[in-house]
């Protein structure tokens, strides 16, 4: 099984739509969860951390269940700007290696 | 806002000659790690480290691959004797200590495209 699992997509989505990802991870040892976004060839950058409560920044919600290792990501109110890879990461502890998923392509279409 | 700044930007070389990749982290950070992305593949850690040595590496850091931090700022990936799957997107990243790289999250350069030819 591998460590963290995503869909690859492609998700191709019109602009306004809610669209959800969902993540599921192999080590119940994990400990910190976060989705971060990789645009074509650039580094990924961090979207959000995902904490045992939900959380919520603007059109962007994570929840994370423990029981079921699964990690998933809300986008309300799509933009053409949100068009992206979004990366699965997990990680023991802080400061220990990142484990990503493969990624999976959103594409916004107008 | 801060920035983990790599050079090259890309690197051209030819199986069997040695790279030195170089990274400057974020000047608070105290953490320091490389990893690559060969396209169109997953981003996966190479090594991890803090108080100058090594506190992790993966399997793909066998011995052709060495880190140094030769002064107080920059952070270098030397691969000995590349080969040709060695080519990829190197990106190094830096973290602050402890909850602040939960919250926070590790902040990758905007990375080194090497081929090796």
């Amino acid at each position: 099984r591998k460590e963290v699992e995503q869909d690859p997509g492609p998700f191709n989505v019109p602009e306004g739509a809610t669209v959800a990802f969902n993540c599921t991870y192999s080590n119940s040892a994990s400990q910190s969860f976060f989705w971060y976004r990789q645009d074509c060839r650039k580094e990924p950058k961090l979207l959000m951390s995902v904490y045992s409560s939900g959380n919520e920044d603007g059109r962007f919600t994570a929840q994370l269940n423990r029981a079921s290792q699964y990690i998933s990501l809300l986008i309300r109110d799509s933009k053409l700007s949100d068009s992206a890879t979004y990366l699965c990461v997990v990680t023991l502890f802080g400061n220990e290696k990142l484990t990503f998923g493969t990624g999976t392509r959103l594409t916004i279409i107008p | 806002e801060p920035e983990v700044t790599q050079t090259p930007s890309h690197q051209v070389t030819q199986m069997g000659q040695e790279v030195i990749l170089h990274c400057v982290p974020i000047s608070n950070h105290l953490y320091f790690y490389w990893y690559r992305q060969i396209l169109g593949q997953k981003v996966e850690f190479l090594v991890s480290f803090y108080n100058n040595e090594i506190s992790e590496k993966s399997e793909i850091f066998d011995d052709q691959f060495s880190v140094e931090r030769p002064d107080g700022s920059n952070f270098t990936l030397k691969i000995r004797s590349t080969k040709l799957e060695d080519s990829a997107m190197y990106f190094c990243a830096s973290s602050e200590p402890g909850d602040r790289a939960l919250n926070y999250g590790y902040t990758f350069g905007s990375g080194t495209r090497l081929t090796v030819v």
